[in-house]
C-alpha cells in the first residue's frame, strides 16, 4: 500500500509568483486535504477536496486554490506569492471526505518565498 | 471558537522516565480528537485517536492517552521515553463538520540520555 507522496520536496520562489505542489493520496483514499504550517506553530486547515470538488475551506484567500484529478491526486496552487507564505505545506488523505474518517500526512513541500 | 490548546511549548525529560504531554480543548460536543507526532522535516504521524467509547486510548509506540470530559482534556502518555521520541507532538481535533483538523502549537520533546 503506497502512502501519501507530495513533490517537490522543497521549492525556493520569489515574491509574486505563482506556485504549484502536488500530493498523491494513500491508496483507497478519495479525500485529500491541505494544511499550511508556518516555522513553530500547528498546521493550519487551507481546504478539502472530496471526489473533485472543494468539501470545506480555511481562513486563507481566493489566491491559495486547488485541484483534484479524476485519480483522487491534487494540485495546491498559490498566486501572488508573499513572504507569509513560507511554510511547510501537507497534504493529508482520507477514506470517504465523512466525519470521523483519519487523515494520513504525506511529507510535506518546504516553501520559501524571498 | 472550538480550539486545541497544549499548554507546554517545550518539555524536556530523561531517558526511561515517564511523559505527559497535556493537550485541553474547547468545543460543545464530543469532540474526535487525535496525537500525531512529528520528526524534523517530516509529515505528521498518527499515534492515536479516540471518537467514543473507552476514554483511555492505546496508540503506536506504546503511547496512550486519556479522553478527560470534565476537564477537557486529552494528554498523551508513556511510561518510559526512549530517546527516540524526540519529536514535536501535536494535538488536534476534527472540526467543520468532520473534514477539518484543528490543531494545537505543538509541544517539542527533548529526551536527555
Amino acid at each position: 500500500e503506497t502512502g501519501v507522496t507530495q513533490s517537490p520536496t522543497h521549492l525556493i520562489k520569489t515574491r509574486g509568483q505563482q506556485v504549484t505542489l502536488r500530493c498523491s493520496s494513500q491508496s483507497g483514499h478519495n479525500t485529500v486535504s491541505w494544511y499550511q504550517q508556518a516555522l513553530g506553530q500547528g498546521p493550519q486547515f487551507i481546504f478539502q477536496y472530496y471526489r473533485e470538488e472543494e468539501n470545506g475551506r480555511g481562513n486563507f484567500p481566493p489566491r491559495f486554490s486547488g485541484l483534484q484529478f479524476p485519480n483522487y491526486s491534487s494540485e495546491l496552487n498559490v498566486n501572488a506569492l508573499e513572504l507569509d507564505d513560507s511554510a511547510l505545506y501537507l497534504c493529508a488523505s482520507s477514506g470517504s471526505g465523512g466525519a470521523l474518517e483519519t487523515q494520513y500526512f504525506g511529507p510535506g513541500t518546504r516553501l520559501l518565498v524571498l | 471558537a472550538q480550539s486545541v490548546t497544549q499548554p507546554d511549548i517545550h518539555i524536556t525529560v530523561s531517558e526511561g522516565a515517564s511523559l505527559e504531554l497535556r493537550c485541553n480543548y474547547s468545543y460543545g460536543a464530543t469532540p474526535y480528537l487525535f496525537w500525531y507526532v512529528q520528526s524534523p522535516g517530516q509529515g505528521l504521524q498518527l499515534l492515536l485517536k479516540y471518537f467514543s467509547g473507552d476514554t483511555l486510548v492505546q496508540g503506536i509506540k506504546g503511547f496512550e492517552a486519556e479522553f478527560k470530559r470534565s476537564q477537557s482534556s486529552f494528554n498523551l502518555r508513556k511510561p518510559s521515553v526512549h530517546w527516540s521520541d524526540a519529536a514535536e507532538y501535536f494535538c488536534a481535533a476534527l472540526t467543520g463538520g468532520g473534514n477539518k483538523l484543528t490543531f494545537g502549537t505543538g509541544t517539542q520533546l527533548k529526551v536527555e540520555l
